[in-house]
């Protein structure tokens, strides 16, 4: 079954502390590995698409990265305005394009 | 260019009443999804659409019907309503270029 898990479920940072979030996927025949930031009371905002392994992709303070198994985003140096819920999501091959979504991973950063 | 609207922003409904969830999309995909987000479960999947006329089930459908008449629109109704279906619910749809885009979202109580 595909399935997505992300890790930690929240993570408190200062500012400027860099940290990673992790996403791990098990899904048949990957098509795109999905990065979206969600703020309270909002729809998901899309950050990154990632499709093999190896490739890495980067705005501004935030990289993600992709393996066979996971992927990363790394956040340097990050500010209270990086602080909102971070969702991962698969997107398997077939006809519906359909994405899996993780939990999320909560994060503030406090000034 | 509004992306994708969903209407209403928040509802109470009473346990048995209907309602229908509305969702208009301007850029002419293809492609249409309604998921519902519980906290600490993530994004799931209720209805998906891959052009007008046609749509299928996701992960959770049960106690949910979809139509798709035009390319614009996917609305989302509710039968019946019952606690259970209190959630937060998107509308999204799939471009070539940046993934999903989805809508702001429709709170939804049922008391």
């Amino acid at each position: 079954e595909d399935q997505v898990t992300q890790s930690p479920e929240a993570l408190r940072l200062q500012e400027g502390e860099s940290s990673s979030l992790n996403c791990s996927y098990t899904v048949s025949g990957l098509r795109g590995l999905f990065w979206y930031r969600q703020d309270p009371g909002k729809g998901p905002e899309f950050l990154f698409t990632l499709y093999s392994a190896g490739e890495e992709k980067e705005k501004e303070r935030l990289k993600a990265t992709l393996t066979k198994k996971e992927s990363f985003l790394h956040i340097t140096a990050p500010k209270p305005e990086d602080s909102a819920t971070y969702l991962c999501a698969s997107q398997a091959g077939g006809a519906t394009n359909k994405l899996i979504f993780g939990t999320g991973t909560l994060l503030a950063v406090q000034p | 260019n509004a992306g994708v609207t969903q209407t209403p922003k928040f509802r109470i409904l009473k346990i048995g009443q209907s309602m229908t969830l509305q969702c208009t999309q301007d850029m002419n995909h293809n492609y249409m999804y309604w998921y519902r987000q519980d906290p600490g479960m993530g994004l799931k999947l209720i209805y998906y659409s891959v052009g007008a006329g046609i749509t299928d089930k996701g992960e959770v459908p049960n106690g949910y019907n979809v139509s798709r008449s035009t390319t614009e629109d996917f609305p989302l109704r509710l039968e019946l309503a019952a606690p259970s279906q209190t959630s937060v619910y998107f509308c999204a749809s799939l471009g070539e270029v940046y993934g999903y885009t989805f809508g702001s979202g429709t709170r939804l109580t049922v008391v």
